[in-house]
């Protein structure tokens, strides 16, 4: 099965550009999906990738997807102390409806 | 109303009582997941339910038994549950296809003494 590693911490200051990285092995995901979870909440979809791109933006948030090293990047631009959360990549498989999910990076963010 | 909402939020039970969790999606889905978070281990897909047939059984202990009335309602009923199997039990759905993600509830927190 696929396997999905994500670094467990991330810590920056307010202002500044957050880089969370994941890792996956199947090749064959076709969607790639970034979750956030505020503490005593579910997961909230962040954004979400298509194989065939290599970047996506959306507002203050740039995907990246190098699908030869199968590496997923997720930016976070002008990081607030309301981005403080556990951040999740999730690959879907070919048919994209069932997920693996990373471990989860905690970010924190300092005034 | 939200779109998949849980209950209840919190949930506390004896090792021989018998409880259910409720999930229910206005999000018109057709594809419904049971997930157990727990503090140790990355998100454990549980169960997959597509039209209301299960699709998807990871292996879960039989004491976990879901049911799917309806594409809108979800229900995992306990029984003679153990201490490991307190965690965070969160429910999802979703158009059950390629690139519709799935959206998740805000889960119930379930702790067995």
């Amino acid at each position: 099965g696929e396997d999905v590693e994500q670094s467990l911490f991330l810590s920056v200051r307010e202002g500044d550009s957050s880089v969370i990285n994941c890792t996956y092995t199947d090749s064959s995901s076709t969607y790639l999906y970034w979750y956030k979870q505020e503490p005593g909440a579910g997961l909230q979809l962040l954004t979400y990738i298509f194989s065939n791109m290599d970047m996506k933006q959306d507002q203050r948030l740039t995907v990246l997807l190098n699908k030869k090293d199968k590496h997923l990047s997720l930016r976070i631009a002008d990081t607030q102390t309301g981005d403080s959360a556990i951040y999740f990549c999730a690959p879907g498989d070919n048919a994209g409806n069932m997920l693996t999910f990373g471990g989860g990076t905690r970010l924190m963010v300092k005034p | 109303e939200t779109g998949v909402t849980q209950t209840p939020r919190h949930l506390v039970m004896g090792m021989t009582n018998k409880k259910s969790l409720k999930c229910e999606q206005h999000l018109g889905h057709n594809a419904m997941y049971w997930y157990k978070q727990s503090a140790k281990k990355p998100l454990e897909l549980m169960f997959v339910y597509n039209f209301k047939e299960q699709t998807e059984n990871n292996s879960v202990p039989s004491r976990f038994s879901p049911e799917c009335p309806n594409s809108s309602h979800l229900f995992l009923h306990l029984h003679t549950l153990q201490p490991e199997d307190s965690a965070l039990y969160l429910c999802a759905s979703s158009q059950g296809r390629g690139g519709q993600p799935q959206h998740f509830g805000d889960g119930t927190r379930l702790s067995i003494l």
